[in-house]
C-alpha cells in the first residue's frame, strides 16, 4: 500500500510568509508525528497526534508554529511569519496505534528553505 | 529522560568490510531502540528493532544489533559492507514517559570506498 507522503517536497519562501506543510500519513494510522531535521539541532519532535487532538505539543519552537489534523488523516503543519532559522527539512510519520514497539514510518520529507 | 549518543559523525569501510556503527542509550527504564537508514533526499527507513524480545536483533539488508545492558550499547554491524550501504545512520530511543516519540542520535554517515 501507499506510504506517507508529503507536500510540497521542496518550498522556498521569503523571510516573514506564512506557509503550510501537509502530511498524508498511512491509511489507518491514528498515530501522528512531525519531526524537523536541520544542520544545527538534527533531528527533533515537533508534535504528536492521536486521531485528530495534539496531546504533546512540546517540540513546537514557538508560537509561530502550528498543526492541526482532521478526520483522524491529513495533517498541516503552519508556521507564521517564517524566520530563516526554519530552513530545515520538516518530517511526518505515523504509526499504526500508540505504543513504544510500534514502528514509526517516515515520508520524504519537505525541504523548506527560507530567504 | 531517554537519550542516545552516536559515537562517529563519519565512519569510512572499504566495500567488503566489517560496518560498525555505535549506539549508546541512556534510560531509566528498559529501552525499545531502533536504527533508521536514511539515503539522500529521502525518508527514514527502519532497519531494526529492539523491543525486549532478543538481544540480538536481525533487520533488513543484512544488518544487525546487540542489545547489551551491561554496556548500554545497541551498537549496529553488518558483516561485509556494500557500495550501496552509504547512507546516513540514526540511533533512536523511545520516549516511554507519554506519547512515544523518538529521540534522536545525532546520526553516523556511512562512506563505503570501492
Amino acid at each position: 500500500g501507499a506510504g506517507v507522503s508529503q507536500s510540497p517536497s521542496n518550498k522556498v519562501t521569503e523571510k516573514g510568509k506564512d506557509v503550510e506543510l501537509r502530511c498524508d500519513p498511512i491509511s489507518g494510522h491514528t498515530a501522528l508525528y512531525w519531526y524537523r531535521q536541520s544542520l544545527g539541532q538534527g533531528l527533533e519532535f515537533l508534535i504528536y497526534f492521536q486521531g485528530n487532538s495534539a496531546p504533546d505539543k512540546s517540540g513546537l519552537p514557538s508560537d509561530r508554529f502550528s498543526a492541526e489534523r482532521t478526520g483522524g488523516s491529513v495533517s498541516t503543519l503552519t508556521i507564521q511569519r517564517t524566520q530563516q532559522e526554519d530552513s530545515a527539512v520538516y518530517l511526518c510519520a505515523s504509526s499504526l496505534i500508540m505504543g513504544p514497539a510500534d514502528t514509526q514510518y517516515f515520508g520524504p520529507g519537505t525541504r523548506l528553505t527560507v530567504l | 529522560a531517554q537519550s542516545v549518543t552516536q559515537l562517529g559523525s563519519h565512519v569510512s569501510v572499504s566495500e567488503g568490510a566489517l560496518v560498525l556503527l555505535r549506539c549508546n542509550y541512556s534510560s531509566s527504564v528498559p529501552p525499545y531502540l531502533f536504527w533508521y537508514v536514511q539515503y539522500p533526499n529521502q525518508g527514514l527507513q527502519l532497519l531494526l528493532k529492539y523491543t525486549s524480545a532478543a538481544t540480538l536483533v536481525k533487520g533488513i539488508n543484512g544488518f544487525e544489533a546487540e542489545f547489551k545492558k551491561s554496556e548500554t550499547s545497541f551498537h549496529l554491524t553488518k558483516p561485509s559492507a556494500h557500495m550501496s550501504d552509504a547512507a546516513e545512520y540514526f540511533c533512536a530511543v523511545i520516549n516511554t514517559s507519554g506519547t512515544y516519540k523518538y529521540i534522536f542520535g545525532t546520526g553516523t554517515r556511512l562512506k563505503v570506498l570501492a
